[in-house]
């Protein structure tokens, strides 16, 4: 497709239980991101892939967040253990190096409830 | 990156502009102005950006003061789905897609278009 791509678009889970969410960012964007957004909040950035090199994982809030980025392609956030502070809308971004700004390009988010 | 300070909210009539201010007094010299805004259920978008020189393209006109303290976004003829929250953002451009690159938005400005 033309655009970022997430999936699910909503996902409901209950307390203690894993979930994936999955990003398929534009075609040929090398840098990736995640950010999450509670209700009525900013943007919390969560962790960067850009390429080979390794992630930045500065943003996770605990060790229950992880995420992988398979053939520099399409990425996988995972939530173990959720909690219901974990509820949010998780957004995924990518971007093209190069160029002399930081246009980058949002998917339309999959929102995560916890009960 | 410098804080920004944006109304909570605005009310604009369809087909009259809306001009949306933006303060950002602690702006470095090599910081520009970013403009994104976020439509109901979907991810943020990029409108507009600059470091000091008025800007347009073909979704908004940025006017930044001489002294860059302060920017205003105009859409020129705002319509009903121009009803987003807007975020206006300073950060270093950068032509590399490092974790400086990541986006931090704050609660921004709800426009409210009507008719």
């Amino acid at each position: 497709g033309a655009g970022v791509s997430q999936s699910p678009s909503n996902k409901v889970t209950e307390k203690g239980k894993d979930v994936e969410l999955r990003c398929d960012p534009i075609s040929g964007h090398t840098a990736l991101y995640w950010y999450r957004q509670s209700l009525g909040q900013g943007l919390e950035f969560l962790i960067y892939f850009q390429g080979n090199s390794a992630p930045d994982k500065s943003g996770l809030p605990s060790d229950r967040f992880s995420a992988e980025r398979t053939g520099g392609s399409v990425s996988t956030l995972t939530i173990q253990r959720t909690q219901q502070e974990d509820s949010a809308v998780y957004l995924c971004a990518s971007r093209s190096t190069g160029g002399t700004y930081n246009e980058q390009f949002f998917g339309p988010g999959t929102r995560l409830t916890v009960l | 990156d410098a804080k920004t300070t944006q109304p909570p909210s605005m009310d604009c009539a369809e087909g009259r502009a809306a001009n949306l201010p933006c303060n950002h007094s602690t702006i470095s010299g090599n910081e520009y102005v970013y403009w994104y805004r976020q439509i109901h259920s979907q991810g943020p978008q990029y409108i507009i950006h600059g470091l000091k020189n008025n800007e347009t393209n073909e979704m908004a006109s940025l006017i930044i003061t001489e002294d860059r303290k302060s920017s205003t976004l105009i859409l020129p003829h705002a319509t009903l789905r121009d009803t987003a929250v807007y975020y206006c953002i300073v950060r270093v451009a950068t032509s590399s897609a490092g974790t400086a690159s990541k986006l931090t938005f704050g609660t921004g400005t709800r426009l409210q278009v009507t008719l």
